[in-house]
């Protein structure tokens, strides 16, 4: 069993959508949860974390973390054409870790 | 957050053969993190390399395969050696993000396929 799952998609949804990505984890240790975005032919770029549960809002975006559940997920509003990427969530123990488990990323296409 | 210049973009290469990897950032920086990302897979840490010591290499990977240098703060290389189909993948170099306990910034990744 992976630490980390995400479902790959791909998910194609219309704009103006309301997006959810998820994963799920089975390390209980996980504290740092981190969601990450990357283009194509780009590297991943930090889109957004939090720490233990709870949910954390930045513009369109909302993260959301149940530890309970060992379940993250990422919801996007009012999807645009822009937002068209894989959706990477990234996860770990200590803050500051220098080993983050990544998801194998959800790849998301949001059309006109 | 630092800038990460990284190349080559891709390559094609000949199985049996080596290519090194650049990664040049743009500020001063203690570790730098290189990733391979396969086809469907998830970004897996190859190595943490520190300056002036021998870089740390997860499970999994090897010196001999992977080796790595790291002559000053801001600069890496990695070579993907005696090179297989297999490691046909995307390699990117990561820094911690200035200030950030959480983030790091990738360069933009290499896209190697080896025939």
């Amino acid at each position: 069993q992976k630490e980390v799952e995400q479902d790959p998609g791909p998910l194609s949804v219309p704009e103006g959508a309301i997006v959810s990505l998820n994963c799920t984890y089975s390390n209980s240790a996980f504290q740092y949860f981190m969601w990450y975005r990357q283009y194509s032919r780009k590297g991943p770029e930090l889109l957004m974390y939090t720490y233990s549960s709870g949910n954390k809002e930045d513009g369109r975006f909302t993260a959301q973390v149940d530890k309970s559940s060992k379940y993250i997920s990422l919801f996007i509003r009012d999807s645009q054409p822009s937002d068209s990427a894989t959706y990477l969530c990234a996860m770990s123990a200590v803050q500051g870790a220098q080993k983050l488990v990544f998801g194998q990323g959800t790849r998301l296409t949001i059309n006109p | 957050s630092a800038v990460i210049s990284q190349k080559p973009s891709r390559d094609i290469c000949q199985r049996g053969t080596s290519l090194t990897i650049q990664c040049q950032v743009d500020s001063q920086v203690t570790m730098m993190f290189w990733y391979r990302q396969q086809p469907g897979q998830s970004l897996t840490l190859i190595a943490t390399a520190n300056q002036g010591s021998e870089a740390t290499y997860e499970s999994g990977f090897v010196i001999d395969k992977f080796p790595i240098s790291r002559p000053n703060l801001t600069f890496s290389t990695l070579t993907v050696s005696n090179m297989s189909p297999e490691d046909s993948s995307i390699y990117l170099c990561s820094v911690r993000s200035g200030g950030s306990n959480y983030g790091y910034t990738f360069g933009s990744g290499t896209r190697l396929t080896v025939v």
